[in-house]
């Protein structure tokens, strides 16, 4: 989706396995998002940044920390991968307000 | 606590004909409501929300969504479906007391299959 960029599209890891996954965007919003997609579960929240230098925890963020590095970039780390975590992660990005979110096109992971 | 549920897994229906989605919601105080659009191996869509004002909000794509307060409900709605329509659709509420924009509560999922 335009604005948000999201690499790497697919990741098989081993269980034990450390990963980054990265978002940026180029829409100049402060906000920053990484949820994660499971079947008949909708979308949860992972982590989140309200702005450059600042993160905080979402629903599920157990195993999982993050680094927003700049205001375009706000990456997803994985220390020791769990096939608990074989998800479909999605970054979203929002203005101010009432803004809608803007989704990334998703990073597939499988975790075995 | 907040929470959203969308009562049916899958809805079919022919094309031409109109379709709802539905989505109740739990919230206190009034609810900003969402509604977004996923297609195969591509993130969520917005298509519509809810803030405040008329109950019927219109949205992309010719789909609009009827908020019910007593009912607490958000659904969504389209007169005539066509099998472009077929999809993944989440309905998605965030407390207006919440400081963060983005931080929503999102529903299962309805997967929408529009047939020829």
């Amino acid at each position: 989706n335009a604005g948000v960029t999201q690499t790497p599209k697919f990741q098989v890891l081993k269980t034990g396995q450390s990963m980054t996954l990265q978002c940026a965007q180029d829409m100049n919003h402060n906000s920053m998002y990484w949820y994660r997609q499971d079947p008949g579960m909708g979308l949860r929240l992972i982590y989140y940044s309200a702005s450059e230098g600042t993160t905080d925890k979402g629903e599920v963020p157990n195993g999982y920390n993050v680094s927003r590095l700049n205001k375009r970039e706000f990456s997803l780390r994985l220390e020791s991968a769990a096939p608990s975590q074989t998800s479909v992660y999605f970054c979203a990005i929002a203005g101010t307000g009432v803004s809608p979110l803007h989704f990334g096109n998703g990073t597939r992971l499988t975790v075995t | 606590a907040q929470s959203v549920a969308q009562p049916e897994d899958q809805v079919n229906v022919a094309e031409g004909n109109p379709l709802t989605v539905k989505c109740t919601y739990s919230v206190s105080g009034n609810p900003y409501l969402f509604w977004y659009v996923q297609y195969p191996n591509r993130g969520l869509q917005f298509l519509l929300k809810y803030i405040t004002g008329d109950n019927l909000v219109k949205g992309s794509y010719g789909f609009e969504a009827e908020f019910n307060k007593s009912q607490t409900s958000f659904h969504l709605k389209k007169p005539s479906a066509l099998v472009s329509d077929s999809a993944l659709y989440f309905c998605a509420v965030r407390d207006p007391g919440s400081s963060n924009t983005g931080k929503l509560i999102f529903g299962q999922g309805t997967t929408l299959q529009v047939k020829p």
